[in-house]
């Protein structure tokens, strides 16, 4: 039981390019989330999705996109990625009814 | 939209108790619940508070007080482990379902 997995750890990007974070959970779990973490700032809700084909923006949506291929698994896209998405990503995840969020162990991403 | 403030740093000494506070604005209450993090790590869940009063999990202890929209993490007989950072959060409910919404955390350092 890996419980929520993300890839990958770390990435380095250029002005422009673009990338997808994957995350991975294996609790069966109906709601998954996408947060980012800079200093100071605790962590920021990006999008989540309470369950196959929902998804909702959080407080910092814009310039993202994601996608809830199946119950396990929910990508976060960044398309042109710029300098302000420096930052660490985590996934998350919980079910249904329960109080707990599990979050996975965080892609660093640095745009150049 | 939800806020929530808790202070941005406590120092303490290994064996003594600290409290956490964290004071909160939501359009809808469903819960407010603690989470701790290590330097470089995922959050991991601590506590949840539902109804008012207290939670004990071992050294740790959570209040809650929905009248004074308030609650307290409160940490006894301190360990170095435990210098770490704690956000509180509480329960959004958007179209799709809901997420936790994070206060900016709290970094906790504990030294001997």
């Amino acid at each position: 039981n890996a419980g929520v997995t993300q890839t990958p750890k770390f990435q380095v990007l250029k002005t422009g390019q673009s990338m997808t974070l994957q995350c991975a959970q294996d609790m069966n779990h109906n709601s998954m989330y996408w947060y980012r973490q800079d200093p100071g700032m605790g962590l920021r809700l990006i999008y989540y999705s309470a369950s196959e084909g929902t998804t909702d923006k959080g407080e910092v949506p814009n310039g993202y996109n994601v996608s809830r291929l199946n119950k396990r698994e929910f990508s976060l896209r960044l398309e042109s990625a710029a300098p302000s998405q420096t930052s660490v990503y985590f996934c998350a995840s919980r079910d249904t009814g329960d109080n707990e969020q599990f979050f996975g162990p965080g892609t660093r991403l640095t745009v150049l | 939209g939800q806020s929530l403030e808790q202070p941005s740093e406590v120092t303490a000494v290994e064996g003594a108790i600290v409290q956490i506070n964290c004071t909160y604005q939501t359009s809808g209450f469903y819960g407010l619940s603690w989470y701790q993090q290590h330097d470089g790590g995922a959050p991991t869940f601590l506590s949840y508070n539902g109804l008012d009063g207290l939670e004990e999990t071992g050294r740790f202890s959570s209040f809650l007080s929905r009248s004074d929209s308030y609650g307290y993490l409160l940490l006894q007989e301190l360990q170095m482990k435990d210098s770490a950072s704690y956000f509180c959060a509480v329960r959004d409910y958007g179209q799709a379902g809901t997420a936790l919404i994070f206060g900016k955390g709290t970094t906790l350092s504990v030294s001997s």
